[in-house]
């Protein structure tokens, strides 16, 4: 498994741009990075995935430089209601391996 | 939304009782997965399946079993439920062509 670092807190005002960097030195050929969003009391929910470059979806963007040894989600414009905490997860898709760890994650707190 | 349901949403039961939580998925998915976490604290794998008749243990020891005699459903048992076991449990299940999980709404435990 790759060993992730992520920051275990960040703060941010309404309406800035949050950019949340994930270490994983060690990723594999195979590997994809995938983000979540945990609301307490709630079960994670997927918020995008990459393999290199750019993604972009309706919530955010996941940049990923051309050595995939770290991952940025950037969340556009946060809300109070962007409160939760992240999760980068790195690991193979279309294997039978176990590959949902989920390590501390980042706890975005959104200030008014 | 994802079709994902664990039930009961929140259960107190004394110590010593033998309890059943449920979890259903009408996604069809094979890989299906039960997570412990205590608020504000990491996510612990402690079961996980790939399909039918398959359970397997995960990174964190637990005292409760699993079954999965249909895809569909995946539910953990406790023989004797103690206050230790006090704690939310998610059940979750993800899409064989990627890295996306689907998490259902939690089971929120007590012991009391």
């Amino acid at each position: 498994l790759a060993k992730i670092t992520q920051p275990i807190s960040m703060d941010s005002y309404e309406g800035q741009e949050v950019n949340i960097t994930c270490s994983h030195n060690n990723i594999a050929t195979n590997d994809y990075i995938t983000w979540y969003q945990q609301f307490p009391s709630q079960g994670p929910r997927f918020i995008i995935q990459g393999y290199k470059t750019k993604v972009t979806n309706e919530v955010a963007s996941l940049f990923i430089p051309a050595d995939r040894k770290s991952s940025t989600l950037s969340l556009p414009r946060v809300s109070l209601s962007d409160t939760a905490v992240y999760y980068c997860l790195v690991g193979p898709i279309l294997t039978g391996a176990n590959n949902l760890f989920f390590g501390t994650g980042t706890r975005l707190t959104v200030i008014p | 939304e994802a079709d994902i349901y664990q039930t009961p949403r929140y259960l107190v039961i004394g110590t010593g009782k033998k309890i059943t939580l449920e979890c259903s998925q009408t996604m069809g998915h094979d890989k299906m997965y039960w997570y412990q976490q205590d608020p504000g604290m990491e996510l612990h794998l402690i079961h996980y399946s790939y399909g039918v008749n398959s359970t397997e243990k995960g990174d964190l020891s637990s005292e409760s079993t699993v079954s999965r005699i249909r895809t569909e459903h995946f539910p953990l048992t406790l023989e004797s439920a103690r206050p230790s076991h006090t704690s939310q449990y998610l059940c979750a299940s993800s899409d064989p062509r990627g890295f996306q999980a689907f998490f259902g709404q939690g089971t929120r435990l007590t012991v009391v």
